[in-house]
């Protein structure tokens, strides 16, 4: 079955040490996004892109980068993780012009 | 000003009962879609039910069914017959405009508890 996939499921980051989440697709959807949920809160975008276009939100700190490889794979890397940065992150993908969009399972990020 | 209005944290029903989910939406685009999600606690983002904006029924998807009154901006989500599977976080969501790429704005959501 088509999907987006995250991995891994759950990841534990000492403070201040850089972490990468992997996010893949097998839908070949133009434009990937991360969202940052933090507990029982509303997800909130922090960029996404469309094909090789980054766009980033405005209030995403300098702390959080991304990277698209090619179609299939994004990646979040958080340079230095504070303890403010625990939450689930979301990864979705859409075609790109109307359509639905399509989320991966999560990594529930831990700082310790 | 919030684009997505949820005003109730937390719902409880019994089982076999229906249950309305309120969404109100603010935007002054004339193209946009109306989502709702479904969120049980292992994290994942599960799609429920859209409507567009220029769409004149409402949605229906098996047990869910989307009460749309465009002209009070209100999406609300009807689940009929609910289950003790149904527990979860409910969002709504909306995507404004029709620009290619544009991203998901969610709700805080809420909370759905089903007893039997």
């Amino acid at each position: 079955d088509a999907m987006v996939i995250q991995n891994p499921r759950y990841q534990v980051t000492q403070f201040g040490k850089p972490v990468t989440l992997s996010c893949s697709q097998t839908l070949n959807h133009n434009v990937m996004y991360w969202y940052q949920q933090k507990s029982s809160q509303a997800p909130k975008l922090l960029f996404h892109y469309y094909d090789k276009d980054f766009n980033n939100e405005a209030d995403t700190p300098d702390n959080f980068q991304s990277r698209r490889p090619n179609t299939s794979f994004c990646f979040l890397d958080i340079r230095s993780p504070g303890l403010g940065d625990a939450a689930m992150y979301l990864c979705a993908t859409s075609i790109g012009t109307g359509g639905g969009y399509t989320f991966g399972s999560g990594t529930r990020l831990t700082v310790v | 000003a919030q684009k997505i209005t949820q005003t109730q944290p937390g719902m409880f029903v019994q089982e076999k009962e229906a249950v309305t989910l309120d969404c109100t939406y603010d935007t002054s685009d004339q193209s946009y879609g109306l989502f709702w999600y479904k969120q049980p606690s292992s994290g994942e983002m599960i799609f429920l039910i859209y409507q567009g904006s220029y769409d004149e029924q409402n949605a229906t998807e098996g047990r869910y069914s989307l009460n749309f009154q465009k002209a009070r901006k209100s999406a609300n989500l009807v689940i009929s017959a609910s289950q003790l599977g149904d527990s979860a976080m409910y969002f709504c969501a909306m995507r404004e405009g029709g620009q290619a790429g544009t991203a998901l704005i969610f709700g805080k959501g809420t909370t759905l508890s089903v007893s039997s």
